[in-house]
């Protein structure tokens, strides 16, 4: 049972912010939205998360609505080595952690 | 720390052999999950332990598949007999209670 939404595939320029959504719309007050990337069958890689207020680090920003449920998240300068699988992933703090298909971001020169 | 560490990083075996996957999950972790990755259906959960305890095996496909966790440094998925429908990647997957998710780099397994 998906609890989020993703488009299957963007495509980005290389250099511009990379914008990928999620819709979450029966998300829980306890539960938190987070975001993983797979690189080409890699191990999932952690990227942010957030809970209600907006999350920014090194690697990207998180955007969520203030209904909570949808959120974004933002690669500000993507890079060809951007190019993944991202998904968006919402999960209350002790349970189990469940993955969709998630987006296919293509980082183009 | 090195991450959490999986063992072997490729398999390779014939139908109806046994094989056994190993992770060490980073240390001081207290849950650890594994899930298998295939084209058709995706990053599956397939078990989770706490405290080295099993909590939730519904996602193991069948009797053939059995993970146990003897410490809180070492589990291992065991698939006997194999098939080949089990070919996949195989992650392992550790963290702290409210804490984030770290995967290992998986294993390749291909069952001929």
């Amino acid at each position: 049972d998906a609890k989020t939404t993703q488009p299957p595939s963007m495509d980005c320029a290389e250099g511009r912010a990379a914008n990928l959504p999620c819709n979450h719309s029966t998300i829980s007050g306890n539960e938190y939205v987070y975001w993983y990337r797979q690189i080409h069958s890699q191990g999932p890689q952690y990227i942010i998360h957030g809970l209600k207020n907006n999350e920014t680090n090194e690697m990207a920003s998180l955007i969520i609505t203030e209904d909570r449920k949808s959120s974004t998240l933002i690669l500000p300068h993507a890079t060809l080595r951007d190019t993944a699988v991202y998904y968006c992933i919402v999960r209350e703090n002790n349970n189990d952690m469940r993955f969709g298909a998630g987006t296919r971001l293509t980082v183009k020169p | 720390d090195a991450g959490v560490i999986q063992s072997p990083r490729h398999e390779v075996t014939e139908m109806g052999q046994e094989v056994t996957l190993r992770c060490k999950p980073i240390s001081g972790h207290d849950y650890l999950f594994w899930y298998r990755q295939t084209m058709m259906r995706g990053l599956e959960l397939l078990i989770y332990f706490n405290n080295n305890v099993p909590i939730d095996d519904s996602g193991m496909p069948e009797d053939r598949f059995s993970a146990k966790m003897p410490n809180a440094s070492f589990s291992t998925l065991k698939i006997q007999p194999s098939e080949p429908r089990d070919s996949a990647v195989y992650f392992c997957a550790s963290r702290v209670a409210q804490g984030t998710q770290y995967f290992g780099p998986g294993t390749r397994l291909l069952v001929l």
